[in-house]
């Protein structure tokens, strides 16, 4: 299956900076990357879909000027947490769909974000 | 909406027990089902699948069969291992193209020697 990476891993940030986070898929190429958030105990909830070379498709409830999401290319998708909030502390997942990969998601290892 | 509920954790074995992890989804369209696995510090990888009724997936000792009658999938393992444990999440997936996810809360499992 295709190798996901995320960076960074972990993040502290203080109230009102902004955060990028980086997914890479470092075998594959992907038509299409997910954005997952988790919070504590909870399951994990689908922010947006990104698909390269167009705009993201956001979740009912998510703020698509504050969750930047760029696909600039085949392998890289990046999330941007902009003016970020300590309710905007929570686990960011990114996950991506191969070309023709139907119905299999390959996941990154996620990246935690703590803001203070 | 779409919704998948799986039991609460942590779970804790002893080595060689037998593991049922329950799951039950919204009886709504005709979703494909998953089990996904996250080992500490890694991604979410998944386990094994199942994509219409009466389907069975299996995988590493593990296995689930889908069940429209009873809306479930349970996850069910004859003897588990200190290298089992993880964080399982059940999901149900639909859609062409881009294709949607919708997770349980994931339930932990320590298996202890």
């Amino acid at each position: 299956g295709a190798v996901v990476s995320q960076h960074p891993s972990w993040v502290i940030c203080k109230s009102g900076t902004s955060v990028k986070i980086e997914c890479r898929s470092l075998d594959f190429q992907a038509t299409t990357m997910f954005w997952y958030r988790q919070f504590p105990k909870q399951s994990l909830m689908l922010m947006a879909t990104s698909n390269e070379g167009s705009k993201a498709t956001y979740e009912q409830g998510v703020e698509k000027d504050k969750f930047l999401i760029n696909h600039a290319s085949l392998t890289l998708s990046t999330l941007t947490v902009t003016s970020a909030h300590p309710e905007d502390s929570s686990f960011y997942i990114c996950s991506l769909q191969l070309a023709g990969g139907k119905d299999t998601q390959y996941f990154g290892p996620g990246t935690r974000l703590t803001v203070l | 909406g779409n919704s998948v509920t799986q039991m609460e954790g942590p779970v804790t074995l002893s080595e060689e027990a037998f593991l049922t992890i329950n799951c039950t989804y919204t009886a709504t369209g005709y979703p494909s089902l998953f089990w996904y696995v996250q080992y500490p510090g890694e991604g979410l990888q998944l386990l094994l699948k199942a994509t219409k009724a009466d389907d069975k997936g299996s995988n590493k000792g593990f296995e689930a069969t889908y069940r429209k009658e009873t809306t479930s999938f349970h996850l069910e393992k004859g003897s588990v291992q200190v290298s089992d444990s993880a964080v399982y999440f059940c999901a149900r997936g639909e859609g062409a193209g881009s294709y949607q996810l919708t997770f349980g809360k994931g339930t932990k499992l320590s298996v202890i020697p």
